[in-house]
Formats: structure tokens, C-alpha cells, sequence
């Protein structure tokens, strides 16, 4: 089955830096990477996610590249901000048919320093 | 708040024990996910169910059983409980339409401890 790994896991940048969280993946078949932003004692949130078919998405600071070839994908951050802290966790998943199984990875905790 | 409702929020049982734990999708969402979050295992994917059909399975255990009913609410079925069973569980779903990637929205989960 599908492995996803995540580093690294634990993170602290100073306010306004950037930050990149980096994962891969094992199966070719994936096509649908997400990215989950979990504060603690909540749900986990969609941030930001993008298709195997498209190399780069942006969203305000938020942006994920992805690279099959290497069949890794990574998260990046810029102009970092407290309410950035958080557990992030990247994921990969294969759509087929209307089956998903979205497998993550163990999660990267990042701390904001003002 | 995702739409997404899970009952209880927090449970406490002994081992051995059976428990329900209860999920409501948002309105018009078709698919259902369960997940299990530990501190040493990450986010599980368990099983999904498609508007009443089991349609993915991921580790599950044979003490664990789902189901989706006509309403689409879902519930989880945990038996013979084990302390390594205490974990937090959430749901999820989506509308899943199969041209498009639709986001998994997350319940706010409920925290199960095993004594």
C-alpha cells in the first residue's frame, strides 16, 4: 500500500521567516496530495491541496509544489505568522471509481517564535 | 464548524467493552470516512462508505466494524476493547464527485480511553 513520509517533525522558525515541510511518497498512483493543518484539541483543516497533473498551486503565503518524478511534494510557508503554529500533516491519495484512501504522514509541529 | 457532527465527544470505558460511536455527515455529502488518531500511529485511515456501500478499507481491525445507513449517518462499532484502542476518531466526508477532487471535511472527532 501507499507510505507517506514527513519530515521534519518539529519545526521552529522565528515570526516572518519562511517554513517547508517536505514528503514523499511511495505509489505511482497517487494522484491527489493534500495538505491538513490541525491545532490542538481540533479537526483537522484543509489548507491547501493539488492534483497530479498540475507542478505548483499558491494560495495567499501558502503555496505546495509537487514533483513525480521524485514522488515527493512539500509545503511551504512564507511571511510566517503566530496563528501559523500548528501540526501539519501531508497526505496522498488515489481517486479511482469513487473509492479514496487518503494515507498521511506522521505530521510536522510547527512553533512560531514572536 | 465543518457541518460535519460526531456524538459522543468524550468517552471512557474498561476493556473488553463494546462501543457505538456516532457520525452525521454535512448535508448533501454522500461519502463517509473514519479515521483514528494516536500519539504513536498519526491519522488512520479505517474504512469509507459511499451513500451506504463500504467502498475503501484501510488497517481496521476485524474488532471494528462501520456502517452507513439510508439517512447517511455512520457509525462505528468498536468491540473487545484494548487499551491500545484509546485514540481519537474522526469523521469525515465529502460529496465525492468523481470528476472532481472534493475536500474531506473533519468532525470534531470523539476521544475514546480505554481503562
Amino acid at each position: 500500500g501507499e507510505n507517506v513520509e514527513q519530515h521534519p517533525s518539529t519545526l521552529s522558525v522565528q515570526e516572518g521567516d519562511s517554513a517547508v515541510i517536505k514528503c514523499t511518497y511511495s505509489d505511482s498512483a497517487s494522484n491527489y496530495f493534500p495538505w491538513y493543518k490541525q491545532e490542538l484539541g481540533k479537526r483537522p483543516q484543509l489548507i491547501i491541496d493539488i492534483r497530479s497533473n498540475v507542478g505548483e498551486k499558491k494560495d495567499q503565503r501558502i503555496a505546495v509544489t509537487l514533483n513525480k518524478t521524485a514522488k515527493h511534494f512539500s509545503l511551504h510557508i512564507t511571511e510566517t505568522q503566530p496563528e501559523d503554529s500548528a501540526v501539519y500533516f501531508c497526505a496522498a491519495s488515489i481517486r479511482n471509481f469513487g473509492n479514496e484512501k487518503l494515507t498521511f504522514g506522521t505530521g510536522t509541529r510547527l512553533t512560531i517564535i514572536p | 464548524d465543518s457541518g460535519v457532527t460526531q456524538t459522543p465527544k468524550h468517552l471512557i470505558t474498561a476493556t473488553g467493552q463494546r462501543v457505538t460511536l456516532r457520525c452525521s455527515p454535512r448535508s448533501g455529502d454522500l461519502s463517509v470516512y473514519w479515521y483514528q488518531q494516536s500519539l504513536d500511529q498519526g491519522l488512520q485511515f479505517l474504512i469509507q462508505y459511499y451513500n451506504g456501500e463500504e467502498r475503501a478499507k484501510g488497517n481496521i481491525l476485524e474488532r471494528f466494524s462501520a456502517q452507513q445507513f439510508p439517512d447517511l449517518h455512520s457509525e462505528l462499532n468498536l468491540s473487545s476493547l484494548e487499551l491500545g484502542d484509546s485514540a481519537l476518531y474522526f469523521c469525515a466526508s465529502s460529496v465525492l464527485i468523481q470528476e472532481a477532487y472534493n475536500e474531506q471535511f473533519f468532525g470534531p472527532g470523539t476521544r475514546l480511553t480505554v481503562l
